[in-house]
């Protein structure tokens, strides 16, 4: 069966910067894109960007301004989201999500990963 | 690229037929037939409910259903029950730079 598995919660200082990683299986990885979105505390969701695992081609959301890049590992089924120089509002959960070739949509998603940034 | 507007809450009755609306722009929700809805309870990731405007994943209720006209997409459950209180949250691809965008995200409460 599909699943999407990601990190485990971080606790981060603002200015740091984090990655987390979503590990994928029961489908063949390359065929797929994979979606990032989060979701602060209390609030809706946030579309942070995406990736095509087999081209690699990739699109962000303009409100990251350039601090957030997207990567994949294919041989290890993997996603990463790296997110650069954090304040507090980064603070959310961050989910993964798998998009079906040539649709919009996310059919799977990860349980999700806590990212906190604390002084 | 602002997000789509939703009702903050909708609420019903079992049994009853609720309508969340959707509404974007000409450069959104108008623009294209890719309008998704997803459901998300307390604490959980969200979940498919609608594609492409009206479509439904397999394994998802025939009481959700969805529509669209000109600039609003709408979703409406039908015959509501319990388990259909959650929060839900619509799609679209935008012309703009950022090519995806979420709604504000509705509460439904089944009274």
């Amino acid at each position: 069966q599909v699943q999407l598995v990601q990190s485990g919660s971080d606790v981060k200082k603002p200015g740091a910067s984090v990655k987390v990683s979503c590990k994928a299986s029961g489908y063949t990885f390359t065929n797929y894109a994979i979606h990032w979105v989060r979701q602060a505390p209390g609030q809706g969701l946030e579309w942070i960007g995406w990736i095509n695992a087999g081209t690699g081609d990739r699109q962000y959301s303009q409100t990251f301004h350039g601090r957030v890049t997207l990567n994949t590992n294919t041989s290890a089924t993997t996603a990463y989201m790296y997110l650069s120089s954090l304040t507090s509002e980064d603070t959310a959960v961050y989910y993964c999500a798998r998009n079906p070739p040539g649709s919009t949509w996310a059919d799977y998603w990860g349980h999700g990963t806590l990212v906190t940034v604390s002084s | 690229q602002s997000a789509l507007t939703q009702p903050a809450s909708v609420s019903g009755s079992p049994g009853q037929s609720i309508t969340i609306s959707c509404t974007g722009t000409s450069s959104d929700v108008g623009g294209y037939n890719y309008v998704s809805w997803y459901q998300q309870h307390p604490g959980k990731a969200p979940k498919l409910m609608i594609y492409e405007v009206s479509n439904r994943p397999s394994g998802v209720s025939n009481r959700f259903s969805g529509s669209k006209s000109g600039n609003t997409a709408s979703l409406t459950i039908s015959r509501l029950q319990a388990e259909d209180e959650a929060d839900y949250y619509c799609t679209s691809k935008t012309i703009s730079a950022t090519p995806y965008v979420f709604g504000t995200g509705t509460t439904v409460t089944v009274l």
